[in-house]
């Protein structure tokens, strides 16, 4: 089966730093993977995708992720924080095992970004 | 337009009460979800629904009961609601070949 792991609960940065949010992947076959942001009380956004092509994807709010396929993660960055970017980040990876369709989540990451 | 619409977004109910969320996409996406996400946050899938027909079903309790009357629509229904069953339910849909999976705002349960 396929999986995800967030190794950190929570990633600490300065305003104004640059921040990374750890995802490594376990997969048969091609991955599928995603980023979603959740802020308080809210629900679950995309930022972006990996499907194919290069291993630098851009996403939403200035986010990007670089996948690396020899060291099986799909880090999350971004070059300069914001206050505003402390949320809970997830990282997700396409399961088709058993002739499903599901996004398989990992732990998730707290970000918290100090003024 | 949202996307994927969930009601309600708050539902506070006693213990042994039957309760329905419900939810709606404007995606024309094949296949519907729920998931649940517990108090650490942890975020699981319940069930998938593909063109009204059911997938997936991961080791709910049978007081879960989801029903999608048509391909935009897929609700739960949820019977004798225990204190375990608080947590936030999340609604998503997706298009064939899973190039992008869109999430409802979230059902917030709290069973008392």
């Amino acid at each position: 089966a396929q999986s995800v792991a967030q190794p950190e609960d929570q990633v600490n940065v300065a305003e104004g730093n640059p921040l990374t949010v750890k995802c490594t992947y376990s997969v048969s076959g091609n991955p599928y993977l995603f980023w979603y942001v959740q802020y308080p009380n809210r629900g679950l956004q995309f930022l972006l995708k990996y499907i194919t092509g290069d291993n630098l994807v851009k996403g939403s709010y200035g986010f990007e992720a670089e996948f690396n396929k020899s060291q099986t993660s799909f880090h999350l960055k971004k070059p300069s924080a914001l206050v505003s970017d402390s949320a809970l980040y997830f990282c997700a990876v396409r399961d088709l095992s058993y002739n499903t369709d599901k996004l398989i989540f990992g732990t998730g990451t707290r970000l918290q970004v100090f003024p | 337009d949202t996307a994927v619409s969930q009601t309600p977004k708050y539902l506070v109910t006693q213990m042994g009460n039957d309760k329905s969320i419900k939810c709606e996409q404007n995606l024309g996406h094949d296949t519907m979800y729920w998931y649940k996400q517990d108090s650490k946050k942890f975020l699981k899938i319940m069930f998938s629904y593909n063109n009204k027909e059911l997938i997936i079903n991961e080791t709910v309790p049978n007081r879960f009961s989801p029903k999608s009357p048509d391909k935009a629509h897929l609700n739960l229904h949820i019977n004798s609601l225990e204190l375990g069953d608080s947590a936030v339910y999340f609604c998503a849909s997706s298009p064939s070949g899973g190039y992008g999976y869109t999430f409802g705002s979230g059902t917030r349960l709290t069973v008392v």
